[in-house]
């Protein structure tokens, strides 16, 4: 079935770090991903998208990197800010509904 | 504030009582999702409308639930007969879509239900 997959569950930088974090999804049908980052007690905050006709895609501070040919999303964040802190989630769109992995926790120290 | 709204934030009951929650979506949006989210999980998803038809239902959704979206604008969530199982953050969510082009998903901060 879909499952959209991420390899660490917890990744952990300086302030000032650039921080990439990494999802691997199943299925091939899927033509549009999502990052969202999600506070505590808040919902998920919409980051950057991308179709898949693209392979890159670049938004303030952001940077998504699409490779099909592997089905794996990455998102890489610059100079990593203390507000930053959150769970990322990839999340992947076949049809009408989005799939989501189980998210990524950053942790950016001063 | 012109984001997605859910009311109430908190939602606390006892086991076989009936609950519904409430969605605004950003006003112009045509979409409407909900999605359910468990402890440390992602949102998984339970239905979507297109403005007042429900298009999709999820297994997820047992027949103790029902969602309507009356006049295509706001939207209820209900859980009828709750059990332990239903404890969940409850997101929605609303996009525009059409003119044949993806577009993302907003959510709103959900509503936390916890069943007694």
């Amino acid at each position: 079935g879909e499952s959209v997959g991420l390899h660490l569950p917890t990744l952990s930088v300086q302030e000032g770090d650039n921080s990439i974090i990494n999802c691997a999804y199943s299925n091939s049908a899927s033509d549009y991903f999502i990052w969202y980052k999600q506070e505590s007690g808040k919902g998920p905050q919409f980051i950057i998208d991308i179709r898949s006709n693209m392979d890159k895609r670049q938004g303030q501070r952001v940077t998504v990197l699409l490779n099909k040919t592997v089905k794996h999303l990455s998102l890489q964040i610059a100079a990593t800010q203390p507000g930053d802190s959150a769970v990322y989630f990839c999340a992947e769109k076949g049809f009408q509904k989005l799939v989501f992995g189980t998210g990524t926790r950053l942790l950016v120290s001063p | 504030d012109t984001g997605v709204s859910q009311d109430p934030r908190h939602k606390i009951t006892k086991r076989g009582q009936n609950v519904t929650f409430r969605c605004d979506p950003i006003s112009e949006h045509n979409r409407l999702y909900w999605y359910r989210q468990t402890l440390g999980q992602g949102p998984e998803f339970l239905t979507y409308f297109q403005n007042e038809a429900q298009l999709e239902k999820s297994r997820l959704l047992s027949d103790r639930f029902s969602a309507e979206r009356p006049k295509g604008s706001f939207s209820t969530l209900e859980i009828q007969r709750t059990e332990q199982g239903d404890s969940a953050m409850y997101l929605c969510a609303s996009s525009l879509e059409g003119g044949g082009g993806n577009q993302p998903q907003h959510f709103g901060d959900g509503t936390r239900l916890s069943i007694l």
